[in-house]
């Protein structure tokens, strides 16, 4: 059974950094492309970030230069790290194997940017 | 970017009735669209692909229409546990995937 797993989510302070993990079973994840999507509370979905099979990644421009999204083989999960981070970066943070569609999702972790 | 549009933000409708959802693109996705059903405290979950094909496992109450920049989602007989939110989201032109904002299905 397909599953992902988040986890590291929390409470930072604005200029604050956090990472992400999501942890991946049922299938290897160097075999699909994996992506991070958020949702800020009571709004709609952002694509955020994509590692893609053959290693290289892309961002949203809302994201770019402060998230790095990576991938351990070995553990079978992708990070994404999140520096600077803005109180507008407030969300949900899932993630989820995406080709064209978004097929399989986890369950999610809460990043809340406060002061 | 492509930005998605939805209509209406909410709607509001009893058990059994048939309902249908609008979408709109800001450029033609020839049929690379999904619709997503969210329910309150879960993921998505992806209910149709290519504009009109349900995913696996999804009701055949739910179709899917369109082409090019419109498309609707229809669900012929609302059923208690089709109260939810649903997003658009297109894969024509990507990255960024783009998705509307949402249309909310509430009871009436």
């Amino acid at each position: 059974e397909v599953q992902l797993v988040e986890s590291g989510g929390g409470l930072v302070q604005p200029g604050g950094s956090l990472r992400l993990s999501c942890a991946a079973s049922g299938f290897t994840v160097s075999s699909k492309y994996i992506s991070w999507v958020r949702q800020a509370p009571g709004k709609g979905l952002e694509w955020v970030s994509v590692f893609y099979i053959d290693g290289s990644t892309s961002y949203a421009d809302s994201v770019k230069d402060r998230f790095f999204i990576s991938r351990d083989d070995l553990k079978n999960t992708v990070h994404l790290q999140m520096n600077s981070l803005r109180v507008e970066d407030t969300a949900i943070y899932y993630c989820a194997i995406s080709s064209t569609t978004f097929d399989h999702w986890g369950q999610g972790t809460l990043v809340t940017v406060s002061s | 970017e492509i930005v998605m549009t939805q209509s209406p933000a909410t709607l509001s409708v009893s058990p059994g009735e048939r309902v249908t959802l609008s979408c709109w693109a800001s450029r033609s996705l020839s049929t690379n669209l999904a619709w997503y059903q969210q329910k309150p405290g879960q993921a998505p979950r992806l209910l149709i692909y290519g504009a009109s094909t349900r995913a696996t496992g999804i009701p055949a109450r739910f179709s899917g229409s369109g082409s090019g920049t419109e498309f609707t989602l229809t669900i012929s007989s609302l059923q208690s546990e089709d109260f939810a939110v649903y997003y658009c989201q297109q894969y024509n032109n990507w990255p960024p995937w783009t998705f509307g904002r949402g249309t909310k299905v509430e009871i009436k």
